[in-house]
């Protein structure tokens, strides 16, 4: 089992709907998790962050952890053209000083 | 403010050979961390600097090794390169190993 799991996509959704890319974790006492977009050929980028259960929002980004259910996601409001990118959910895992990536959801966003 | 900038941004070599990839990290971070990521998955914990030492390390050869200095930029060191090192080493800075982590462009490398 990988320690941090996403689907590959491509997750194709129309201009203006709502992206969800989802995340799961293999190690239960895991504290952080991060949200990264990726555009071909680039770096990645640091989008979000949480820490506690529940919803975060900032602008267009929703990021939802459940400790409970090892499960994290990311939710992407009024997608745009632009956001087509892949998009990397990372961990810090019990004493962990790096983060774990997954192998990240490519997102299609269709004018 | 400066980002975290690398170099060479690419480069070639061939099996065999040595590389040496540079970093240096964002304004006020003191710890460095190296990535190496290959097409179509994500980045791979190499291994993390802090105060010149290194703090932990991922699934690496001993041919991966690397050093940081006083200022906290970094280096990485690969020997006796094989085809399977061609990928994109990314190095990411951060305060202490707690903070968010912040990327470089990165490095591509491509071994012949």
């Amino acid at each position: 089992q990988k320690e941090v799991e996403q689907n590959s996509g491509p997750l194709s959704v129309p201009e203006g709907a709502i992206a969800s890319l989802n995340c799961t974790y293999s190690d239960r006492g895991s504290q952080s998790f991060f949200w990264y977009r990726q555009y071909s050929g680039k770096s990645p980028e640091l989008i979000m962050f949480i820490y506690s259960n529940g919803d975060k929002e900032d602008g267009r980004f929703t990021a939802q952890l459940n400790k409970a259910s090892q499960y994290v996601s990311l939710l992407i409001r009024d997608s745009q053209p632009s956001d087509s990118a892949t998009y990397l959910c990372a961990v810090k895992g019990t004493g962990r000083r790096a983060l774990t990536f997954g192998s990240g959801t490519r997102l299609q966003v269709q004018p | 403010d400066a980002g975290v900038t690398q170099s060479p941004t690419h480069l070639i070599k061939t099996r065999g050979q040595q590389v040496t990839l540079r970093c240096s990290p964002k304004s006020g971070h003191d710890t460095v961390s190296w990535y190496q990521q290959a097409l179509g998955q994500g980045p791979q914990f190499i291994f993390q600097y802090y105060e010149e030492e290194e703090r932990q390390r991922g699934n690496f050869p001993d041919r991966f090794s690397g050093h940081q200095f006083p200022n906290y930029s970094s280096e990485l060191n690969v020997n006796a390169l094989l085809l399977g090192d061609s990928a994109l080493y990314l190095c990411a800075s951060s305060f202490k190993s707690t903070g968010e982590l912040f990327f470089g462009e990165g490095s591509r490398l491509t071994v012949l």
